[in-house]
């Protein structure tokens, strides 16, 4: 069963504009991770907050994590066409490592 | 590093066939996942090995499917009898568990899997 729910489901913004990405989940977490997927390729890893950590940035990514409200939002600053991809948000409750992902949102920067 | 390796790519079978999906995780990581996408249900955790051992499999959606990891470096994936609901893309991750340290997951390019 998902544990992380993305909104909005699909984005459409203009290069240079930022874009937001919230997620929301069920149960604690020890940490939550996000993934890019490009069409037709493998996830890949772009930032992790742990359940102790509240804001976490990387390059053009910022990340929050509310635990009292269990829930998350990944900003992408000044977007680029390459950034279309789908976002999905992962949490790890398990204490293993294994995750628990969200259906995703869909993001399309136009030129 | 060659990164996660999967094989085949893609695969296309009929209905009743066997289908064995391959993989090869990262040099030196411990644990490997086994993970399904489809539209309907997202992206669903399979199977997941740490040290070669099976730890969780409660994601294995029957008895048609079945997973090892008969050394550090392979693992197989395999559906038999396979069925068209099965049709989906996976995709194998591999980390290194250390402790309660959290870790990003690598993933493979996935196999696509049509059954017909």
């Amino acid at each position: 069963s998902q544990q992380g729910e993305e909104d909005p489901q699909a984005l459409s913004i203009q290069e240079g504009e930022n874009a937001t990405m919230n997620c929301s989940y069920k149960t604690s977490i020890n940490n939550l991770q996000w993934y890019r997927q490009n069409s037709g390729r493998g996830l890949v890893h772009l930032i992790l907050i742990r359940s102790n950590e509240r804001e976490k940035h990387s390059g053009r990514l910022r990340v929050t994590l509310d635990t009292s409200k269990k829930s998350s939002s990944l900003l992408i600053t000044a977007s680029r066409a390459a950034d279309t991809a789908s976002y999905f948000c992962a949490t790890d409750s398990s204490g293993y490592s294994t995750l628990t992902f969200g259906k995703g949102t869909m993001l399309l920067v136009s030129p | 590093d060659a990164g996660v390796i999967q094989s085949p790519r893609h695969e296309v079978t009929e209905m009743g066939q066997e289908v064995t999906l391959r993989c090869k995780p990262i040099s030196g990581h411990n644990s490997l996942f086994w993970y399904r996408q489809t539209m309907m249900r997202g992206l669903e955790l399979l199977i997941y090995f740490n040290n070669n051992v099976p730890i969780d499999d409660s994601g294995m959606p029957e008895d048609r499917f079945s997973a090892k990891m008969p050394n550090a470096s392979f693992s197989t994936l395999k559906i038999q009898p396979s069925e068209p609901r099965d049709s989906a893309v996976y995709f194998c991750a591999s980390n290194t568990l250390q402790g309660i340290v959290p870790n990003e997951q690598f993933f493979g390019p996935g196999t696509r899997l049509t059954v017909l």
